[in-house]
């Protein structure tokens, strides 16, 4: 399995501000991936960060609103930008060591908008 | 990815074996069934997986029926700290045809297992 730890655990924050979460692991990954869980909701994913290159977003999600970083194969961000209380959620870092090898998922960031 | 279908709800007495059911009639022959929990407030924790036989860990076992449209996960000796959202999820092996699914997990709504005293 991989260690994963998200700065910060949670997050009180005023709309219209950006909040950029961590993700750090404890040994190289192929793939990192950022959840989203909305109160009472199942997950869902927002994008899958590449290393060295643009993040791939789902549908639903985009740039601007969500901008990711990865800049080695260890530590991923994600920004939730502009934020209104409708991003008040848990969102989940993931990862692989390789592709098609287990998902092992980080202890989340809950992110309350005011 | 195929989809599944898990009851919204059981219960459970503690102690006993817990058997949570998935339907994944969809599944195709390079897609493994996946259990996930999250307890509350938490990260959601890897349990198991198979494509076809039976798997046992220490944690649970696997059941997958032959044609491999369903499966269960078996706790064997359910526990209060077992209480959670409980996850079946069918994810491919290998890339697909636009390469935009491979490796990612679709969750559904999942089982919340309750174990009671």
């Amino acid at each position: 399995s991989a260690v994963i730890s998200q700065k910060p655990s949670r997050d009180i924050c005023q709309r219209g501000t950006s909040l950029t979460i961590q993700c750090q692991v404890d040994s190289q990954v192929t793939m990192m991936f950022w959840y989203r869980q909305q109160p009472g909701q199942s997950l869902t994913l927002i994008a899958t960060a590449n290393q060295g290159s643009e993040a791939t977003y789902e549908s639903g999600f985009v740039i601007d609103k969500f901008p990711i970083s990865r800049p080695n194969l260890t530590f991923s961000t994600l920004t939730v930008s502009n934020m209104s209380p409708e991003d008040s959620s848990i969102y989940l870092c993931s990862v692989t060591r390789d592709r098609g090898e287990t998902q092992y998922f980080g202890p989340g960031t809950r992110l309350l908008v005011l | 990815d195929a989809k599944t279908t898990q009851p919204p709800s059981m219960d459970c007495a503690e102690g006993r074996a817990a058997n949570l059911p998935c339907n994944h009639s969809t599944i195709s022959g390079n897609e493994y069934v996946y259990w996930y929990r999250q307890i509350h407030s938490q990260g959601p924790q890897y349990i198991i997986h198979g494509l076809k036989n039976n798997e046992t860990n220490e944690m649970a076992s696997l059941i997958i029926t032959e044609d491999r449209k369903s499966s269960t996960l078996i706790l064997p000796h359910a526990t209060l700290r077992d209480t959670a959202v409980y996850y079946c999820i069918v994810r491919s092996s290998e890339p697909d045809a636009g390469g935009t699914s491979y490796g990612k997990l679709t969750f559904g709504q999942g089982t919340i297992l309750t174990v009671h005293p």
